[in-house]
């Protein structure tokens, strides 16, 4: 299986910081059809997961573009710019390039 | 509105079976490939599995932990998608939720396995 491994497990950061997730992938996440299968989720406490970015830097719909995504084959990170209180949560990469999907463990993204 | 609503979690014994349910509305649930991704007391996700539509002929995959143990089903008259899980084990303890490829997630329902 795909190991996903994410740094740091957490963060402190003050309201209007920027900060920087990385996600490392055991593996090319370069699937046959070119594209590469790596998203970002958000997971606010109490709630589901939500996706955030899919295949690399494509933005959800009513995402915010004080979040950007980039990366290749298998180093991914994932950049919050001017944080806001709403923006606190667990986030995860996920790989969905090869069988079974995995995940990453998580940041945790609190306030300072 | 999309919306996914997971049903049937509870506390159940070890060796014991309990069935999901996943009501869906608000896309075209036919065409629709359906997950379940549970998510550990330690909160760590885990997507188990996967089922395609009609014209991919239901195909179903699993993660190799829960093989041979759950069983992923759909019925696209109710807009619907099932998880049975059989052969319960403690470490099936998790929050469990359906998914329409990671994009849409629903709230959960947690299951307990414990004696």
């Amino acid at each position: 299986d795909v190991v996903m491994t994410q740094t740091p497990p957490s963060l402190s950061v003050a309201i209007g910081q920027s900060v920087s997730i990385s996600c490392k992938s055991s593996q090319s996440l370069v699937y046959s059809d070119g594209k590469t299968y790596l998203h970002w989720l958000l997971q606010s406490s109490g709630r589901s997961p939500k996706r955030l970015i899919y295949q690399v830097s494509n933005l959800d719909s009513g995402v915010p573009d004080r979040f950007s995504g980039t990366g290749s084959q298998k180093d991914f990170t994932l950049k919050i710019s001017r944080v806001e209180a709403k923006d606190l949560g667990v986030y995860y990469c996920a790989q969905t390039t090869h069988f079974p999907w995995t995940f990453g463990g998580g940041t945790k993204l609190e306030l300072k | 509105e999309v919306q996914l609503v997971e049903t049937g979690g509870g506390l159940v014994q070890p060796g014991k079976s309990l069935k999901l349910t996943c009501a869906t509305s608000g896309f075209t649930f036919s065409t629709a490939w359906m997950h379940w991704v549970r998510q550990s007391p330690e909160k760590r996700l885990e997507w188990i599995a996967r089922i395609k539509d009609k014209s991919n002929n239901y195909a179903t995959d699993y993660v190799e932990s829960v093989k041979g143990r759950f069983t992923i089903s759909r019925d696209d008259s109710k807009s619907s998608v099932y998880l049975q899980m059989n052969s319960l084990k403690e470490e099936d303890t998790a929050t469990y939720y359906c998914s329409r490829s990671f994009a849409y997630w629903g709230q959960g329902t947690l299951v307990t396995v414990s004696s």
